[in-house]
């Protein structure tokens, strides 16, 4: 599975947009990526993934570099409840387990 | 609402004391996960069920479990809980196996090994 690198921790001033870095060089062509959250001492929550197009829905956008190797993930306008671990992951297609495989991810702290 | 639930929320067990997390969903998923989150890391899959069909990780300890008595339950078994085992256990479900298919998590459940 692709690795994903992605920065330990962000600030963003509360309705501002968040935007969160995740490089992937070696994604391959059938893999997704997927960004999921965590808040503090919750489960991880599903926030929006992608193959090759931009994506964007009630939660976030996300943009994919055109060469697929990195993408950024946009909160548009941040609150105090996005404080968060935001994990980026590659998904390979098909496959038996479906299993996700989580990084270090980001810490975004969202500042009042 | 459709949801993914564990209970409890909180455990406390004794070193080497069986204890069991069970986690019930209201999607009607074909499969459901078990993770393992040790503080400050990243979760990590111990085991899944697709359908009644276990499907273990490698590396899953001997020690770790799992039931699925129906489509909505499904359990984790410590059978003699270490220091080590000491985490959040969370239970994830998706409708199937597909790359496309969501991964819903439960709240967790924190288990403390005294």
């Amino acid at each position: 599975d692709a690795k994903t690198t992605q920065p330990t921790s962000m600030d963003c001033a509360e309705g501002r947009a968040a935007n969160l870095p995740c490089n992937h060089s070696t994604i391959s062509g059938n893999e997704y990526v997927y960004w999921y959250r965590q808040i503090h001492s919750q489960g991880p929550q599903y926030i929006i993934h992608g193959l090759k197009n931009n994506e964007t829905n009630e939660m976030a956008s996300l943009i994919i570099t055109e060469d697929r190797k990195s993408s950024t993930l946009i909160l548009p306008h941040a609150t105090l409840r996005d404080t968060a671990v935001y994990y980026c992951i590659v998904r390979p297609e098909g496959g038996a387990t479906n299993k996700l495989i989580f990084g270090t991810g980001t810490l975004l702290a969202v500042q009042p | 609402d459709a949801m993914v639930i564990q209970n409890p929320r909180y455990q406390v067990t004794q070193f080497g004391k069986p204890v069991t997390l069970s986690c019930s969903q209201t999607l009607n998923h074909n499969v459901m996960y078990w993770y393992q989150q040790k503080s400050s890391q990243a979760p990590k899959l111990l085991f899944h069920y697709y359908d009644k069909d276990f499907n273990n990780e490698a590396d899953t300890p001997d020690n770790f479990q799992s039931r699925r008595p129906n489509t909505s339950f499904c359990f984790l078994d410590i059978r003699s809980p270490g220091l080590g085992d000491a985490a959040m256990y969370l239970c994830a479900t998706s409708l199937d196996r597909l790359s496309t298919d969501t991964q819903y998590f439960g709240p967790g459940t924190r288990l403390t090994v005294l």
